[in-house]
């Protein structure tokens, strides 16, 4: 079956660079998905890779994708005080409209 | 640019009592999803509607029921409420068919006594 696989916890300094891991099991996975949530509101999506990328860069955030490893990361450049929240990674699976979220990491960035 | 709106946004209810969560989105969305959160568990999917007229299980069905009650609105029932129900609830939708990113509401926060 599917199973996503993240980090709980990060700690950074404002100005760091911020990476966030996630592993994944189904190599039927399409399409991997970062979202974005800050204390007490919803799920915001932050970017999306389809699997036959290997990276994918959007401003500040880089997304990498190693589909051999099946392990995938987000780096955050400059990271801000503003970045602090919990980041979720989902697969998409082929011919389903279904997501798979992993645990979520949450990350800390202090003064 | 209200995206997926869910009401209520907090609701205390008492073991056994019966509780309707609405969930309604404006972008023309054909499928919609219902979610838990709960500490250090993530998000797992309670029922999906992949069009309007169809409803299927997720991975934590046991204890609610879902209507889809046009293609903009998909509520979720809890006919008797327990404790173990006490959760974030999230609402989400997605154009439908394979890789479509969801877009979330922004909870319900339901705690049973």
């Amino acid at each position: 079956g599917e199973d996503v696989e993240q980090s709980l916890f990060l700690s950074v300094r404002e100005g760091d660079s911020s990476v966030i891991n996630c592993t994944y099991t189904d190599s039927s996975s399409t399409y991997l998905y970062w979202y974005k949530q800050e204390p007490g509101a919803g799920l915001q999506l932050l970017t999306y890779i389809f699997s036959n990328m290997d990276m994918k860069q959007d401003q500040r955030l880089t997304v990498l994708l190693n589909k051999k490893d099946k392990h995938l990361s987000l780096r955050i450049a400059d990271t801000q005080t503003g970045d602090s929240a919990i980041y979720f990674c989902a697969e998409s699976l082929s011919g389903y409209s279904t997501l798979t979220f992993g645990k979520g990491t949450m990350l800390l960035v202090s003064p | 640019n209200a995206g997926v709106t869910q009401t209520p946004k907090f609701q205390v209810l008492k073991t056994g009592q019966s509780m309707t969560l609405q969930c309604a989105q404006d972008m023309n969305h054909n499928s919609m999803y219902w979610y838990r959160q709960d500490p250090g568990m993530g998000l797992r999917l309670i029922y999906y509607s992949a069009s309007e007229g169809t409803t299927d299980k997720g991975e934590v069905p046991n204890g609610y029921n879902v209507s889809r009650l046009n293609k903009r609105e998909f509520s979720l029932r809890l006919e008797s409420a327990a404790p173990s129900q006490t959760s974030v609830y999230f609402c989400a939708s997605s154009d439908g068919g394979n890789n479509q990113p969801q877009h979330f509401g922004d909870g319900t926060r339901l705690s049973i006594l």
